[in-house]
């Protein structure tokens, strides 16, 4: 039972470098999300897809893009990455909004 | 705008004992979700609180919410070290409908020692 699968799980970029995170559910979901943590933050909701053919910024969406490539797959893309952006991505997912969040395991990024 | 606020930020426990995690949001909303992390991690969900009154209860740890005085607490009963991890509240934006849109508190760093 996979779950939810990140990849990469951890990258080094260089400064102005583009990116995009993969996650892929195989849970059935139908609302899938992309947070940011960093350290004494807790976790910040950057973009989310409530349902297949939607996407809605969360909290820090700023240099970020998301998109939904199918009911599995919600990909972040940072276009020209900044060393602000160093941080540990979560994607998570769920059946319907009220039902908890599903997260996966992480992708470590660092961006020089 | 919905601030989720979390006491103690750190709490360091000896076994056996009994403490509790608070958690304060500034605006209305009807659900709030507890989850675990081990360091270096992912997360973990422990309790979805749905209503006013709420109380869930797994092992050692007892949720509740009061929607009116906008308080969430979680409850340790003699505490063990398996239960050392960081807690984190987070409370849905949303009202009546959701979409999951989750705001978290900065989560509560808990420590058990022998």
């Amino acid at each position: 039972n996979a779950g939810v699968t990140q990849t990469p799980k951890f990258q080094v970029l260089k400064t102005g470098q583009s990116m995009t995170l993969q996650c892929a559910q195989d849970m059935n979901h139908n609302s899938m999300y992309w947070y940011r943590q960093d350290p004494g933050m807790g976790l910040r909701l950057i973009y989310y897809s409530a349902s297949e053919g939607t996407t809605d910024k969360g909290e820090v969406p700023n240099g970020y893009n998301v998109s939904r490539l199918n009911k599995r797959e919600f990909s972040l893309r940072l276009e020209s990455a900044a060393p602000s952006q160093t941080s540990v991505y979560f994607c998570a997912s769920t059946r319907q909004g009220i039902q908890p969040q599903h997260f996966g395991d992480g992708t470590r990024l660092s961006i020089l | 705008e919905l601030k989720v606020e979390q006491n103690p930020l750190f709490l360091s426990m000896q076994e056996g004992k009994n403490y509790t995690i608070y958690c304060n949001y500034s605006t209305t909303s009807d659900r709030l979700y507890w989850y675990r992390q081990d360091p270096g991690k992912s997360l973990e969900s422990l309790f979805v609180l749905l209503s006013n009154g709420a109380v869930k209860q797994e092992g050692r740890l007892m949720a509740s919410l009061d929607t009116k005085a906008r308080l969430s607490t979680l409850h340790i009963t003699a505490a063990v070290h398996d239960l050392s991890a960081t807690y984190f509240c987070a409370v849905d934006r949303g009202y009546g409908g959701s979409q999951g849109n989750l705001i978290f508190g900065k989560g509560t760093k808990l420590s058990v020692k022998p």
